[in-house]
């Protein structure tokens, strides 16, 4: 079974343009992080938030958590063509060790 | 390597045979993960590994599938009797955490099994 669920399930946009996603997830978390899936190829850790924090950045990524909604979201700001990946959440449980990951979202950035 | 090594990177196999899959994970991590991962789906998780023993092996589907870690290196998926259904991609990932709360994981490439 998925903890998370992405939202859209997919998404196409210009270069330059932002490109929000969103995470839902059903039970208390340790943490959650999100992943970028190249096709065909293996996934890339892009960042972690933990339970106890509401927001973190890298670079161009930005993510929020609410735990009281139960929910993430993943911003990518002023999006490139080489950003044309799916991305997924991956929540970890508060009394557990493995990731379980969403269903993903398939981001298309168009040149 | 640096990285995660899983082989083969692809098999095709005939329904009822028996596969080998397997993972080097990076030096020094004591975690590592089998996920199953099916066209547009995502990482579906099989079993979890702290050292050599299986922490958490609650995603393995079935008796036909398990999965070894004999040296808490090496971890080497096997999948019995194969079927149809068995085809995905594999994707193996090893991390440094150890006890609660899963830091980053760093995955392999994967393996592709297609079962004919």
């Amino acid at each position: 079974s998925q903890q998370g669920e992405e939202d859209p399930q997919a998404l196409s946009i210009q270069e330059g343009e932002n490109a929000t996603m969103n995470c839902s997830y059903k039970t208390s978390i340790n943490n959650l992080q999100w992943y970028r899936q190249n096709s065909g190829r293996g996934l890339v850790h892009l960042i972690l938030i933990r339970s106890n924090e509401r927001e973190k950045h890298s670079g161009r990524l930005r993510v929020t958590l609410d735990t009281s909604k139960k929910s993430s979201s993943l911003l990518i700001t002023a999006s490139r063509a080489a950003d044309t990946a799916s991305y997924f959440c991956a929540t970890v449980k508060a009394a557990g060790n493995k990731l379980t990951f969403g269903g993903g979202t398939r981001v298309l950035v168009k040149p | 390597g640096a990285g995660v090594s899983q082989t083969p990177s692809n098999k095709v196999t005939e329904k009822g045979k028996y596969v080998e899959l397997r993972c080097d994970p990076i030096s020094g991590h004591t975690a590592l993960y089998w996920y199953r991962q099916s066209l547009g789906q995502g990482p579906e998780f099989l079993i979890y590994f702290q050292g050599t023993g299986a922490a958490d092996d609650s995603g393995l589907p079935n008796d036909r599938f398990f999965a070894v870690r004999p040296e808490g290196s090496v971890s080497t998926l096997k999948i019995q009797r194969t079927e149809r259904g068995d085809s995905a991609v594999y994707l193996c990932a090893s991390s440094l955490a150890g006890g609660q709360g899963a830091g980053e994981l760093f995955f392999g490439e994967g393996s592709r099994l297609t079962v004919l």
